[in-house]
């Protein structure tokens, strides 16, 4: 049974550049939750997707951008990429009775030049 | 708003020394508990959780209670071992899915043969 998967494992790109980042939730999982974590730092919550729509979104500017899918993978997108973008950035799935733990990815590292 | 705080690091123990992280929270309501951790190349995994007060989780060993009068809930662990070597997590959600998860900053641990 295969965990969350994200993809892909790291990432450069520059300045003002975009960029798509995608996970597959665990089997059986219907919520999908992006988080970022700079290095040193705890995980910030970015913004969850339930049943296609944004359920909850962190303080994260409108650059962070999000998307779920009918098989309930997700994609994240950040437009006009900043130096401070630089993270790895994990998914997690879970199911949405609330009855199992999250589960986290291994995360993208993404680092903008 | 609601925020972990816990004991910088790293924080560094000889096999089988007891060992305890330190971790305070705010939040309104009544929020789950969490340490998540970070072993060295691998995804967040979660070690232990305690949903209302006076709980105790449990899990390899590790324990933490939930003090609601002293608004903490610290890690402990009897004796350490080598392969415990990771950056541990405090961290609590206030939401009844327990799906939008605020972290600390993390603790490094390393322990010495």
């Amino acid at each position: 049974d295969a965990g969350v998967t994200q993809s892909p494992t790291h990432l450069i790109k520059t300045r003002g550049q975009q960029v798509t980042l995608r996970c597959s939730p665990k089997s059986g999982h219907d919520t999908v939750s992006w988080y970022q974590q700079a290095l040193g730092q705890g995980p910030q919550f970015i913004f969850q997707y339930y049943e296609e729509e944004e359920r909850q979104r962190g303080n994260f500017p409108d650059r962070f951008s999000g998307h779920q899918f009918p098989n309930y993978s997700s994609e994240l997108n950040v437009n006009a990429l900043l130096l401070g973008d630089s993270a790895l950035y994990l998914c997690a799935s879970s199911s949405g009775q609330g009855d199992q733990p999250q589960h986290f990815g291994d995360g993208t590292r993404l680092s903008i030049l | 708003g609601d925020s972990v705080t816990q004991m910088e690091g790293p924080v560094t123990l000889s096999e089988e020394a007891f060992l305890t992280i330190n971790c305070t929270y705010t939040a309104t309501g009544y929020p789950s508990l969490f340490w998540y951790v970070q072993y060295p190349g691998e995804g967040l995994q979660l070690l232990l959780k305690a949903t209302k007060a006076d709980d105790k989780g449990s899990n390899k060993g590790f324990e933490a209670t939930y003090r609601k009068e002293t608004t903490s809930f610290h890690l402990e662990k009897g004796s350490v071992q080598v392969s415990d070597s990771a950056v541990y997590f405090c961290a609590l959600s206030t939401t009844n899915r327990d799906d939008k998860i605020i972290f600390g900053k993390g603790t490094r641990l390393h322990i010495l043969p």
